[in-house]
């Protein structure tokens, strides 16, 4: 079976300071997919980013970071130096080889930035 | 259009009453997936389309639910005697390859969504 879990539901921040988004996924492949999606309040999810199982390279971009740990089954997500317009919903997603066609979600963790 | 996009973002029915939801894909994008989002959940996989063809419709909770994609561009998820139980958000996302290669696990584009309310 595969699973995302996403154990913080909220996490509340002031603006500059960094947070970090935690997501621990179950898998028995050895070939999947890793996602992060942000769900503004507008509804739609954007994507952020995209590692599969044979890249375990961190990688940044601006602000965001992203530390991928098959040892321990983790994707987690940094946003340094928050800001108000990063509150939002960021949802963990997997997807496997075995899994077909299906992505898995995560719960999601919704961030308050405050001013 | 430039993105995905779907309609009504807006639906309150009756309890019992049919519900048609529309997406209209990204041009061109070959695959079409349909999701459910309770309250407060992340999305749940319904089905997906590649192309004109549905190739997974497990996660479809009852009979009740029926998808089309019969050109192989826009989709309509259909929920017959709608119960309250079925109130949620759709969402619906498409992808530019089919997921029958090895490359292709690709990244979703997703609409804003249609959220249902049943009284």
């Amino acid at each position: 079976a595969q699973k995302v879990t996403q154990a913080q539901t909220e996490i509340s921040v002031v603006e500059k300071e960094d947070v970090t988004l935690d997501c621990v996924y179950e898998t028995r492949d050895t070939t999947y997919y890793l996602f992060w999606y942000k769900q503004p309040p507008s509804g739609e999810l954007v994507f952020l980013i995209r590692r599969n199982s044979f890249d375990e390279q961190n990688e940044i971009s601006g602000r965001y970071s992203w530390n991928f740990q098959k040892s321990t089954s983790s994707f987690n997500f940094t946003i340094t130096a928050s800001q108000v317009v990063d509150s939002a919903v960021y949802f963990c997603a997997l997807t496997a080889n075995t899994g077909g066609f299906k992505t898995i979600f995560g719960a999601g963790t919704r961030l308050f930035v405050k001013a | 259009g430039a993105g995905v996009s779907q309609s009504p973002r807006y639906k309150v029915a009756k309890r019992g009453q049919d519900v048609a939801l529309r997406c209209d894909p990204i041009s061109g994008h070959v695959s079409l997936f349909w999701y459910q989002q309770a309250l407060g959940q992340g999305p749940e996989f319904l089905t997906y389309f590649q192309n004109e063809a549905q190739l997974d419709k497990s996660g479809l909770p009852s009979d009740r639910f029926f998808a089309e994609r019969p050109e192989g561009s826009v989709s309509t998820l259909k929920i017959q005697r709608t119960q309250q139980e079925d109130s949620a958000v759709y969402l619906c996302a498409s992808s530019p390859t089919g997921l029958t290669s090895v490359e292709a696990k690709n990244i979703q584009y997703f609409g804003a969504g249609t959220r249902l309310s049943v009284l």
